[in-house]
């Protein structure tokens, strides 16, 4: 199975601060990854597939980015709605597998 | 609102089975491949099972397989996951999931419901 590994687990910001979230990944999975939003009670919500599309209605200030194994999704100036839980997906391979999360705090 | 509405959650004892389900508000279900992915307590994402548009195709977690069994009734427009002899790593939030495909014919979720609670204890 692919592993993944995300980072950090947890993370202090302000509103208007850039913030970014790392997943790693343990093979070369091209753009094979996909972003979600989770708010507690909500349903998660997809932001960012393929590594860097923008899903439909989602805010240009969530971006993605791969550089080999490594991926990125960058808040370029965090707003009080992204307050959340975020999740990496891998999906090159079965089973599709989750980073562990990262929580995005005030 | 177009979103997957799952139902069926409850207090189960060890060994015990349970069914959820899964409907479509605002789309079509049988035009999808569907999964379930659950959440337990204080933990994150971890998909479960898979099953292609026609039901041909399904896929399992390693913790699930030869106890949980996706299916779906397209003329019904009806989407299950049938939970046999459950265990208490089975509590947990289940989330029904539909699927898209990119250009590299990879899957992602870009519909989730909002879960339905299962809780396995004696």
């Amino acid at each position: 199975d692919i592993q993944i590994t995300q980072s950090p687990s947890s993370l202090s910001a302000s509103v208007g601060d850039r913030v970014t979230i790392t997943c790693r990944t343990s093979q070369i999975i091209w753009n094979s990854v996909n972003w979600y939003q989770h708010k507690p009670g909500k349903a998660p919500e997809l932001l960012i597939y393929s590594a860097s599309i923008l899903q439909a209605g989602v805010p240009p200030r969530f971006s993605g980015d791969v550089t080999g194994s490594e991926f990125t999704l960058t808040i370029s100036s965090l707003q009080p709605d992204d307050y959340a839980t975020y999740y990496c997906q891998q999906s090159y391979s079965v089973p599709t597998t989750f980073g562990q999360g990262t929580r995005l705090e005030i | 609102e177009v979103r997957p509405v799952e139902s069926g959650g409850d207090l189960v004892h060890p060994g015990g089975s349970l069914r959820l389900s899964c409907a479509a508000s605002g789309f079509i279900l049988s035009h999808y491949g569907m999964s379930w992915v659950r959440q337990a307590p204080g933990k994150g994402l971890e998909w479960v099972a898979h099953i292609s548009g026609s039901g041909h195709s399904t896929f399992y977690a390693d913790s699930v397989k030869g106890r949980f069994t996706i299916s779906r009734d397209n003329t019904k427009e009806s989407l299950s996951l049938q939970m046999d002899r459950l265990r208490g790593e089975d509590t947990a939030l289940y989330f029904c999931a539909r699927e898209s495909v990119d250009n590299s014919n990879k899957i992602y979720f870009d519909k989730w419901g909002q879960g339905t609670l299962v809780t396995v204890s004696s």
